[in-house]
C-alpha cells in the first residue's frame, strides 16, 4: 500500500511560476522526504523534514509539515526548465522506520 | 566515489527464465532496497534488507527473490513466477538510521521478450 499520495498527479506552469505539490499520508511518522526524478534515472534526495519542524528551507524550496493533518507540501519558488521532473514524498514505516515507502508522485513539467 | 551502482541498465529476458539484477554500494551502508516503478507511476517496495543475512519482504514481493550474503550487495532475483516483469527496477541505499536519506542507483529496465 503506499503511505504517501501526492496530488495533483501531473502539474504543467510557465517558468518563473511557483509550483506546489502536496503529499498526504496514513500513519504516524518521524520524517518526511522529498525526492526528485528525471524521466528514466534514479530518485535524488532534495530535503527532509522532521515531525517536530512545520518548516524548512533549501534554496528555492520550501517545506512545509502538519503532522495534524498528516499532509505536506513542497513549493518551488521561481520555477526553471530545468526543474521538470517527477516529485514524490516518502515516508518511514515499520518498527525502527526501516521501511521506506513512496507515493505516487507529481509529474512537473516547466515550458520555457 | 562513493555510490550505489545497478547493473545492467538494460535487461531483457524470455518467458519462462529468472533474470538476476546487481546492486552495490560502497556508501557503507547497512539498509538496502529494491523497488519497482511502472511508466507514470510511484515506487513499490519489493524487499529491503536492514542488516547482513536478513531482508523483509516489502509490498509486492511475489515472483522475486533477494540474498543478503554482503553488506555491499543485495542482488534482486526476478523468477518466471513473476508474471508481468516488465519495469523500470530501483536499488537504494541508507545507514539504516531513522531520518537519513536514501541513495538510489541508476536503474535496471527489464523488458520480457
Amino acid at each position: 500500500s503506499q503511505q504517501g499520495e501526492e496530488d495533483p498527479q501531473a502539474l504543467s506552469i510557465q517558468e518563473g511560476e511557483n509550483a506546489t505539490m502536496n503529499c498526504s499520508y496514513k500513519t504516524s511518522i518521524n520524517n518526511l522526504q522529498w525526492y526528485r526524478q528525471n524521466s528514466g534515472r534514479g530518485l535524488v534526495h532534495l530535503i527532509l523534514i522532521r515531525s517536530n519542524e512545520r518548516e524548512k528551507h533549501s534554496g528555492r524550496l520550501r517545506v512545509t509539515l502538519d503532522t495534524s493533518k498528516k499532509s505536506s507540501s513542497l513549493l518551488i519558488t521561481a520555477s526553471r526548465a530545468a526543474d521538470t521532473a517527477s516529485y514524490f514524498c516518502a515516508t518511514d514505516e515499520g518498527p525502527g522506520g526501516s521501511r521506506l515507502t513512496f507515493g505516487e508522485g507529481t509529474q512537473l513539467t516547466v515550458n520555457p | 566515489d562513493g555510490g550505489i551502482t545497478q547493473s545492467p541498465k538494460y535487461l531483457f529476458r524470455k518467458e519462462g527464465q529468472n533474470v538476476t539484477l546487481s546492486c552495490e554500494q560502497n556508501l557503507n551502508h547497512d539498509a538496502m532496497y529494491w523497488y519497482r516503478q511502472d511508466p507514470g507511476q510511484g515506487l513499490r517496495l519489493i524487499y529491503y534488507s536492514q542488516i547482513v543475512n536478513d531482508f523483509q519482504k516489502g509490498d509486492i514481493a511475489e515472483g522475486y527473490s533477494v540474498s543478503r550474503e554482503k553488506k555491499e550487495s543485495f542482488p534482486l532475483t526476478v523468477t518466471s513466477a513473476q508474471k508481468n516483469p516488465t519495469a523500470f527496477y530501483l536499488c537504494a541505499s541508507t545507514p539504516g538510521v531513522r531520518g537519513t536519506e536514501a541513495f538510489f542507483g541508476q536503474g535496471t529496465r527489464l523488458t520480457v521478450v
